[in-house]
């Protein structure tokens, strides 16, 4: 089993850029592909990023995604922030002995 | 293409309830089919998944051997049948659709369980 560990929090300014780390605890970042989920206040999880880097249709361009096996983590990175990208974000990745496993959560504020 | 959940409702520890996710637009036999859930103020945890042949399931430690995963080919539902119910089983609901790389692609808006004496 493992763990994906996100900051609880992070903070940003309208138009500035922010990355967003998920940090696997065992195994290799790079084994199962990792996704990122959006949820606004009383929303529901939307997918921004999936197979690490792709972005769904109707998802900007400002935000993408990447991975690095040398910190063995998952990034997400925001760009041109405005306050509608204010929400928490959450990593999701896999394995064959938890199928699905999600980060702890992390809150995006934009100030 | 959407996913309905509904069943919630508040009950007693150690009673059963059974969840359901209508799904309309697509073939739930086309698709892994998943429940996740938030308890209150909390972060995303995955329950329990079914995948397209129907007979393989995997469920999370905390809910192996209480929960169930279902489906119903005819009716293109999916349920979770949830027994021994425990407080901190209190949550919302979650259904969603397996897409590609193991992501999560169409969620419903939940069904909210709360367990109370």
């Amino acid at each position: 089993n493992f763990v994906l560990t996100q900051p609880h929090s992070v903070s940003e300014s309208p138009g500035k850029t922010v990355t967003i780390s998920c940090t696997r605890s065992s195994g290799s970042i790079a084994d199962n592909y990792v996704q990122w989920y959006q949820q606004r206040p009383a929303g529901v999880p939307t997918m921004v990023i999936y197979e690490n880097n792709e972005r769904p249709s109707g998802v900007p361009d400002r935000f993408s995604g990447s991975i690095d096996s040398s910190s063995n983590s998952a990034s997400l990175t925001i760009s041109g922030l405005t306050t509608e990208d204010e929400a928490d974000y959450y990593c999701q990745s896999y394995d064959n002995s938890i199928p699905w496993v999600f980060g702890g959560g992390t809150k995006l504020t934009v100030l | 293409v959407q996913l309905v959940e509904s069943g919630g409702d508040v009950v007693q520890p150690g009673r059963r309830l059974r969840l359901t996710c209508q799904a309309s637009g697509f073939r739930i036999t086309t698709s892994p089919m998943h429940w996740v859930r938030q308890a209150p103020g909390k972060g995303l945890e995955w329950v329990s998944l079914i995948l397209r042949d129907g007979n393989n399931r995997n469920s999370a430690d905390s809910v192996k051997g209480r929960f169930s995963i279902v489906r119903d080919i005819a009716r293109n539902t999916l349920f979770l049948q949830m027994n021994s119910l425990r407080i901190d089983d209190t949550a919302l609901y979650y259904c969603a659709r397996d897409g590609a790389g193991g992501s999560l692609d169409l969620w419903g808006q939940g069904t909210l369980v709360t367990v109370s004496s």
